[in-house]
């Protein structure tokens, strides 16, 4: 299985910080890497898919690069509504594995 | 737009066995790659299985293997997971998602872009 790891485990920033997130997996997966936003009591929610791509009606503070191993989420601006925990998730094969979340706090 | 709505809250004993159910609107099933993910309370979320719609198979997680059983009702475009042999580290919350493959044709790089509300699964005895 491809394991997917996540740092930091947590992040303290405030409003306008630009944050990076980093994900790195166990073996190259070419670019194939989605970014997930969780709020509590929610489902999660596609923000970025094949590593850079913006999902519809994600604002474009939200960013991602990096290809093979290492892979990179950054806001560039933060809101109120951006603290949440990120997950990064590998769709190169099964079994899908995602990092284990970076809580982005206050 | 694709909506996918989940059963109530459950809760079983160790050792039961329980269904989830995941009812879609929006698409019928059979267009879909469908999904389960799971996540315990204050922890990350974890694949369970899915189905491949080229193939027509349901791939499971091998953690889950012998156990999950998923399966779906083209008739009510409702997908379901049974899970069995309960035990306390079960307790999650159960979520469907739909994995975007297009025109039934699932690839590598394809993402979960829908999601149910989840389904709390308490075991407690």
């Amino acid at each position: 299985d491809i394991q997917m790891t996540q740092s930091p485990s947590s992040l303290s920033a405030s409003v306008g910080d630009r944050v990076t997130i980093t994900c790195r997996a166990s073996q190259s997966i070419s670019n194939y890497l989605n970014w997930y936003q969780q709020k509590p009591g929610k489902a999660p929610k596609v923000l970025i898919y094949t590593a850079s791509s913006l999902q519809s009606g994600v604002p474009s503070t939200f960013s991602g690069s990096g290809s093979g191993t290492d892979f990179t989420l950054t806001i560039s601006s933060l809101q109120p509504e951006d603290f949440a925990t990120y997950y990064c998730q590998q769709s190169y094969s099964t079994p899908y594995t995602f990092g284990q979340g970076t809580k982005l706090e206050i | 737009q694709v909506q996918l709505v989940q059963s109530g809250a459950e809760v079983k004993k160790p050792g039961a066995s329980v269904k989830v159910s995941c009812k879609v609107s929006g698409y019928t099933l059979t267009e879909l790659s469908m999904h389960w993910v799971r996540q315990a309370p204050g922890k990350g979320l974890e694949w369970m299985g899915g189905f491949d719609p080229e193939d027509g198979e349901t791939i499971y997680a091998n953690k889950f293997q012998g156990r999950v059983t998923m399966t779906e009702d083209r008739s009510t475009d409702t997908a379901y997971l049974e899970l069995s042999s309960l035990r306390s580290e079960d307790t999650a919350v159960y979520y469907c998602a739909k994995l975007n493959c297009l025109n039934g044709v699932c690839y590598p790089g394809d993402y979960f872009d829908h999601w149910g509300q989840g389904t709390l699964v308490t075991v407690s005895s």
